[in-house]
């Protein structure tokens, strides 16, 4: 079993309509969590990032996590066609600095 | 602040061949990560550096992969002989501690990344 798994998509969503990308983690003691969006060709951007129980928002993002149910996810609200990009879920677990991606889902936003 | 600063940004190099790769963190930031990138194996962690000390090499795959932090503000990564499966997106990234009194404290951000191409 992977560490952190992620529907590898693609993901093709209607422009406007919300975007959901979920992500499952194997190891309880799993501390923070981070979401990262990738352009093709372009470095890792940290978009999210959520510590505790519950929803946490910027802008269009929601991050959600449920520590019990060993579950993160990302929703994209009025999603735009440049929302299309490759989206990384990331965990750290206590006492260690090192971060355990997913392999990505690739998100479409559809014109 | 300035972001993470890598160079060169794309090597070619030939089989054999010694490859340099550079990187200077955002200023403050007291942790230093070597990732690797491929379509197969997605993103890897390769050694990471705390304060300048070489905390983790496990993700190195072989003695010809090597890594130097010699002060805060530089880090190298070099490969000796390169090999063509050792062709890939290779970043640097840095974060601040949560005892280092920083915002946003475990939170990596990357630089822009070199794409070597070993031939």
């Amino acid at each position: 079993q992977k560490e952190v798994e992620q529907n590898s998509g693609p993901l093709s969503v209607p422009e406007g309509a919300i975007a959901s990308l979920n992500c499952t983690y194997s190891d309880r003691v799993s501390q923070s969590f981070f979401w990262y969006r990738q352009y093709s060709g372009k470095s890792p951007e940290l978009i999210m990032s959520i510590y505790s129980n519950g929803d946490k928002e910027d802008g269009r993002f929601t991050a959600q996590l449920n520590k019990a149910s060993q579950y993160v996810s990302l929703l994209i609200r009025d999603s735009q066609p440049s929302d299309s990009a490759t989206y990384l879920c990331a965990v750290k677990n206590f006492g260690n600095e090192k971060l355990t991606f997913g392999t990505g889902t690739r998100l479409t936003i559809i014109p | 602040d300035a972001g993470v600063i890598q160079s060169p940004r794309h090597e070619v190099t030939e089989m054999g061949q010694e490859v340099t790769l550079r990187c200077k963190p955002i200023s403050g930031h007291d942790y230093l990560f070597w990732y690797r990138q491929t379509m197969m194996r997605g993103l890897e962690l390769l050694i990471y550096f705390n304060n300048n000390v070489p905390i983790d090499d496990s993700g190195m795959p072989e003695d010809r992969f090597s890594a130097k932090m010699p002060n805060a503000s530089f880090s190298t990564l070099k490969i000796q002989p390169s090999e063509p499966r050792d062709s890939a997106v290779y970043f640097c990234a840095s974060s601040s501690s949560w005892t280092s009194g920083r915002p946003k404290p475990y939170e990596q951000y990357f630089g822009p990344g070199t794409r070597l191409t070993v031939t």
